[in-house]
This record gives C-alpha cells, sequence and structure tokens, in this order.
C-alpha cells in the first residue's frame, strides 16, 4: 500500500503524558497537512509543511503541539501534557504544491483519560 | 473568510431513497469545490469535484453534484441510496487555491436496509 500511513492507529493516554504520532506520506508528495477531528465535526486544520518547511500554523495549535518534518518525508506531531480535550482523531494528508487533490491517512485516534 | 457550510447534520434514510445533501459556499473569484466521503473506521476519500466547464458533476458510486453560482451551492445528490452509503460526507475548495482544506462541519449520512 503506497498511501499515507498514520501511526499508531489508537493510542490512549493519561492527562499529562506526551504522546507522538507519525505520518508518512506519499513518497513524492512535498505537501503534508495536520488535521484534527473531533465528534460531529470537519477536519479542522493544524499545520502544513511544503518540504521540511512547516509554512502554516492554526491558532488551534497550542504551544503543547509541535510538528516537525526534519528531512521533507515524514512529520512527526508530538502534544505534551495531553489534557481531556485533546482527545480526537488527528489526521494526516499529504499532496503536491499544485494539488487538485490530497490523499488522507486513516488517522491516529487519541483518547486522553 | 473563505468556508463552505453544511446545514444537514444527520440525515436518515430508508435503502433506495433519493439523497441530496447541501453544500454553500461563501468566497468569491474562481469557485472549485470537493465532496469528500469518510467511510466509518476509514480515511477521507474524494467523491468528486468541481473545477470548471459543466455544471453537473459526476463522481464515483453513482454520486453526483451540481454547481449553481446563483445559489452558492454545490449540493451532493444521488438517485438511490444504498446501505453502504452510510457515512459522513463533507463538502471543501481544494487545497491549491487556498492552502489548506477548509472544510464543512460535515453530514452524518444513515441509510437504514
Amino acid at each position: 500500500d503506497t498511501g499515507v500511513s498514520q501511526n499508531p492507529r489508537h493510542k490512549i493516554t493519561k492527562r499529562g503524558q506526551n504522546v507522538t504520532f507519525r505520518c508518512d506520506p506519499i513518497s513524492e508528495h512535498n505537501r503534508l497537512y495536520w488535521y484534527r477531528q473531533t465528534l460531529g465535526q470537519g477536519p479542522e486544520f493544524l499545520t502544513y509543511f511544503q518540504n521540511e518547511a512547516q509554512l502554516e500554523k492554526s491558532r488551534l495549535l497550542s504551544d503543547r503541539f509541535s510538528a516537525e518534518r526534519p528531512k521533507g518525508s515524514f512529520s512527526t506531531l508530538e502534544i505534551q501534557r495531553t489534557e481531556q480535550g485533546d482527545s480526537a482523531m488527528y489526521l494526516c494528508a499529504s499532496s503536491l504544491v499544485e494539488a487538485t487533490k490530497a490523499f488522507f491517512g486513516q488517522g491516529t485516534r487519541l483518547t486522553v483519560v | 473568510a473563505q468556508s463552505v457550510s453544511q446545514h444537514n447534520h444527520h440525515v436518515i434514510l430508508s435503502e433506495a431513497a433519493s439523497l441530496e445533501l447541501g453544500c454553500n459556499y461563501s468566497y468569491g473569484g474562481t469557485v472549485n469545490l470537493f465532496w469528500y466521503v469518510q467511510y466509518p473506521g476509514q480515511h477521507l476519500q474524494l467523491l468528486l469535484k468541481y473545477f470548471s466547464g459543466d455544471p453537473l458533476v459526476k463522481g464515483i458510486k453513482g454520486f453526483e453534484a451540481e454547481f449553481i453560482k446563483s445559489k452558492f451551492s454545490f449540493n451532493l445528490r444521488k438517485p438511490s441510496v444504498q446501505w453502504s452509503d452510510t457515512a459522513e460526507y463533507f463538502c471543501a475548495p481544494p487545497p491549491c487555491n487556498f492552502n489548506k482544506f477548509y472544510f464543512g462541519s460535515g453530514t452524518k449520512l444513515n441509510v437504514k436496509p
């Protein structure tokens, strides 16, 4: 399968712990996006990269959130000192710069207890 | 701000019923729009897209959508739904317009067998 891959698929963590998610985009895609989806809502934009450069961050992305894409390939999203409100599905997508469509991973479901 | 809105949050239909899901956009200039579908437990997939030309767009699995500029709408339709159409449907402009996705809040469709 050469689609977008996200790991882990599910993560349960205690409040206050740090978590890290990984996204492997389609190999030739230079853009990579992170979204968060909570129950009953559409995906909310968090941040995106063009190659290794993080070009935009949403105000939703508090200081506890950080994303990296060190070599312009895979990306990680880290949440420090998790809170119950962080419980959501975290989606990754990738595309070419001139994208007319993006490809989504299956998401990482985070539950903070 | 560029955005789309979906007014039907939850739709319940019986098999063979006709479907129409509303999507309205509120931005000017060149209007391009997508419909995405998210089946239970799966990632978002592209259903159909409108860029220009024929305002009636046909997508996969028997879905179609009509772009009506005078009504700022891009409603999704299917003449006869199946149980397998149970999913959440999102309307969005493509990333090449705005460098990221703006999603509607989604419409959850339940089709009763």
